[in-house]
């Protein structure tokens, strides 16, 4: 059974940093390109970042780009995301997604919740 | 605002067909599959369509959906009261390099 787990949210002042996991399993991790997918409170869904099986090929949402970086280590079957230089509008539940193809992501993690406050 | 125009809401009685709207532009929904998802509260999204208007197995022929030129629309049909939920349409954008998504369309069942 495929399954997608996050862990790493929490409360972070504005400034600070924090780091995501998403722990893969089920299915063989170096064969798919995965995504970052988040959503504020009430609001809808806005894809944060891309990267390929190998690592190779990245994309970045343009709010985020030079703060986050996304990275992957298929030995450990992981999926990152750090986060630096985080705002307020950062608040929102992060999702990791498997793809498919380009926007076709099949699988979901059950998310994780990252709060920006002083 | 969303590259992807979806209406906010729309509404349904029990057994009625209802469409959802998404419109975007030749880099997006233009050039690129169209794909939808379900979000049922408090859960995370759920594969709904892929490529324009492909069901994953599993997603009931109740819902159905096309695509033409910079537009694409989601139909439920025979609709039921599990069937509220958010739904979004997504598409890679080729000016942006990022896939692009709806604002969400909140869908009452009356």
């Amino acid at each position: 059974e495929v399954q997608l787990v996050e862990s790493g949210g929490g409360l972070v002042q504005p400034g600070g940093s924090l780091r995501l996991s998403c722990a893969a399993s089920g299915f063989t991790l170096s064969s798919y390109s995965m995504n970052w997918v988040r959503q504020a409170p009430g609001k809808g869904l806005e894809w944060v970042s891309y990267i390929s099986n190998s690592g190779s090929i990245i994309y970045t949402a343009d709010s985020v780009k030079g703060r986050f970086t996304i990275s992957r280590d298929n030995a450990k079957n992981s999926l990152y995301l750090q986060m630096n230089s985080l705002r307020d509008e950062d608040t929102a539940v992060y999702y990791c997604a498997r793809e498919m193809t380009t926007t076709w992501f099949d699988y979901w993690g059950q998310g994780t919740l990252v709060t920006v406050s002083s | 605002q969303s590259v992807l125009t979806q209406p906010p809401s729309a509404s349904g009685t029990p057994g009625q067909r209802v469409t959802i709207s998404c419109s975007g532009s030749s880099s997006n929904i233009g050039s690129n599959s169209v794909y939808w998802y379900q979000q049922l509260p408090g859960t995370a999204p759920k594969l709904l369509i892929y490529r324009n208007s492909q069901r994953p197995s599993g997603v009931p022929d109740r819902f159905s959906a096309s695509k033409s030129g910079t537009s694409a629309s989601l139909a439920i049909s025979g609709l039921r009261s599990e069937d509220e939920a958010d739904y979004y349409c997504a598409a890679w954008d080729d000016s942006l390099s990022a896939v692009v998504f709806g604002g969400g369309t909140k869908l009452t069942v009356l």
